[in-house]
Formats: structure tokens, C-alpha cells, sequence
């Protein structure tokens, strides 16, 4: 099946600094490519929704200039979490699908990010 | 929100019974679909079931959706330690992925 990777899988960095994290799709072309935080023992909550060579649609409540999102290729997407506090520190995971939206969702291992 | 619920919100059974868990949405949807995280891991992906399907079988896992109802059960059969995770349901409208609250399933060997 397709695969999807995630680096890095585990990141601490110190409030205020900005962390990169990167997604791509191994084996396919993403159309689109989606980013969730999950706090701990809790759901997915979807961040934002990016499409390649365009901008990302982030849902209500997700501060675009906090989370940068870039859709630079088909099979990478990246999201910058700027001048991180302790309270961006959670559990990020990515998605893609290939084809049309209603198909499967491909999901990467996450990356822990904690904040000091 | 549009988040679905499910239930119960954790579970645990011997290993070998049988394990359902719940999953209700508020919205219409295109499919609903089951995924498996173990902890700290990303998700696997369980099984599909289209709004005009009612019932789904792969291997050990049963699921059915009704939509009247917008509620969808994930039976797991003849349950294995290995099963021991997290399940969420997660409906699609008309683009976006929605995930409920999860079960956190326990298969005690």
C-alpha cells in the first residue's frame, strides 16, 4: 500500500524557536495532503488542508501565521511550528490522498513534538 | 462540532471474546471508515464502508452503518493480545476527514 513518512518521529525544542516537520509520500503523487494534532488520549483534530502549489485552508481556530504550511511537491509537505510554547506540544500526524478525495486517506507514523 | 462519539470510550475483554465498539456521527457522509492506532503511532487503516453499504466484512473485523441512525459498529472476532489499541471511526463529508473520540480496546492475554 502507499506510504507515507514523517520526519523527525520524535523533536524537543526550547519555547520560541521554530520547528519543521516534514511529510512525504514515498510511493505516490499526493493531490492533497492533510496535518492533525492529536493531544494525548485524545482524537484527531484536523489543522489544515493543503493542496500542492497552493495555499493551505486551515480550519477555524488553527493561526496560519503559527503553523506554516508549505506544499512545495506532490510528495512533500512540511509544517513549521513558529516561536513554539509548551502548549504546541502534542502529537502531529499527516495524511495524503492520491486521486479523489473520497479515497483513502495514507497516514504517517507522527511526530511527538515537546516543548520546554 | 462535528466530531463524532464513540463507545464505550475503553474496553477490555479476554483474549478470544469478541469486541464491539460504536461510532455515531451527526452529519450525512460520504463513507465512514475505521482506523487502528497503536500508542504513539500513526494510524492503520481498518476498513471502508460507503453510505450506500450496510454491512462490511476483512478477515476478524465486522462493520455495519446505518444511516438513518448516522451510527456505525466495528465488531472485532476471536480478539488477540496484538489488537490491544485504539480504534476511531472517522466519516467523510465533502472533503474533510471528521474522527470521533476513539475506544481504547485492552485484549487481557
Amino acid at each position: 500500500g502507499a506510504v507515507v513518512s514523517q520526519h523527525p518521529s520524535r523533536v524537543i525544542c526550547k519555547s520560541g524557536t521554530s520547528v519543521k516537520i516534514e511529510c512525504r509520500s514515498l510511493d505516490f503523487q499526493a493531490t492533497t495532503m492533510f496535518w492533525y494534532r492529536q493531544f494525548p488520549k485524545q482524537s484527531l483534530m484536523l489543522m489544515a488542508t493543503s493542496n500542492e502549489g497552493s495555499k493551505a485552508t486551515y480550519e477555524q481556530g488553527v493561526e496560519k501565521d503559527k503553523f506554516l504550511i508549505n506544499h512545495a511537491s506532490l510528495t512533500l509537505s512540511t509544517l513549521t511550528v513558529t516561536s513554539a510554547h509548551p502548549e504546541d506540544s502534542s502529537f502531529y500526524i499527516c495524511s495524503a490522498t492520491l486521486g479523489q478525495l473520497y479515497n483513502e486517506q495514507f497516514f504517517g507514523p507522527g511526530t511527538r513534538l515537546t516543548v520546554l | 462540532s462535528q466530531q463524532g462519539e464513540e463507545d464505550p470510550q475503553a474496553l477490555s475483554i479476554q483474549e478470544g471474546e469478541n469486541a464491539t465498539m460504536n461510532c455515531s456521527y451527526k452529519t450525512s457522509i460520504n463513507n465512514l471508515q475505521w482506523y487502528r492506532q497503536n500508542s504513539g503511532r500513526g494510524l492503520v487503516h481498518l476498513i471502508l464502508i460507503r453510505s450506500n453499504e450496510r454491512e462490511k466484512h476483512s478477515g476478524r473485523l465486522r462493520v455495519t452503518l446505518d444511516t438513518s441512525k448516522k451510527s456505525s459498529s466495528l465488531l472485532i472476532t476471536a480478539s488477540r493480545a496484538a489488537d490491544t489499541a485504539s480504534y476511531f471511526c472517522a466519516t467523510r463529508g465533502n472533503e474533510k476527514l471528521t474522527f470521533g473520540t476513539g475506544t481504547r480496546l485492552t485484549i487481557i492475554p
